[in-house]
């Protein structure tokens, strides 16, 4: 079974200033890894994810998230964040074999960008 | 390309009420999932499809929720009887073949009173 943490429930931040949303996961076999946006009562928009090959991977809207597998960790980086960023970003796991396909979520983090 | 369509957007029903919903996936898709997703919370998976068929319902209450999906196009998704606890926004999502990427509805927010 797979699990994943965001490890930070809000995230408060400037106009302009970068920001990091984190996301560990746990998992005994390998696994794809996403992250999608949920803006008020809409549903998920996949942001970016990571398959296989390059760690680092560039996703819509400028972001970008980095594969550790030694730190299981597929954390969500923009450089410098628009006040349409404010939304909730969930971070998912999907597992080969018989569970490719369906994701597991973590508990979303609530990005607020301020003026 | 349409996406995914789901109705009703809002549904308010009193508790020991049935409520259904429907999703019609992406033309071509043949794996459709049922999320619950409750307030403050990332989406749990209730259901998996391939084509008419079930591959996962395990963490489906069937007690009181039960989906189908005919012809391997259009799903419904059953609750009968609600209960307070069954308020949350459901998400239908579909992919190619049980491919990584799941498009998602914008979901169906049931309030039960």
């Amino acid at each position: 079974a797979q699990s994943v943490t965001q490890l930070d429930s809000q995230v408060p931040v400037f106009e302009e200033a970068p920001v990091e949303l984190r996301c560990n996961y746990s998992s005994s076999v390998s696994v794809y890894l996403f992250w999608y946006v949920q803006y008020p009562n809409q549903g998920l928009q996949l942001l970016l994810k990571y398959l296989s090959g390059s760690t680092l991977v560039k996703g819509i809207n400028g972001f970008e998230a980095e594969f550790n597998k030694s730190q299981t960790s597929f954390h969500l980086r923009k450089p410098s964040v628009h006040i349409s960023d404010t939304a909730e970003y969930f971070c998912a796991v999907s597992a080969g074999g018989t569970s490719y396909g369906k994701l597991t979520f973590g508990q979303g983090t609530i990005l607020t960008v301020h003026p | 390309e349409a996406g995914v369509a789901q109705s009703p957007r809002y549904k308010i029903i009193e508790k020991r009420q049935s409520v259904a919903f429907w999703c019609n996936p992406i033309s071509g898709h043949a794996t459709l999932y049922w999320y619950q997703q409750i307030l403050g919370q990332g989406p749990k998976l209730l259901i998996q499809f391939q084509n008419n068929g079930v591959v996962d319902d395990s963490q489906l209450p069937k007690d009181r929720f039960s989906a189908e999906r005919l012809k391997g196009v259009d799903s419904t998704l059953k609750i009968q009887p609600a209960k307070l606890e069954d308020s949350a926004v459901y998400l239908c999502a579909s992919s190619l073949n049980r491919g990584p990427e799941a498009f998602f509805g914008q979901g169906t927010r049931l309030t039960v009173v």
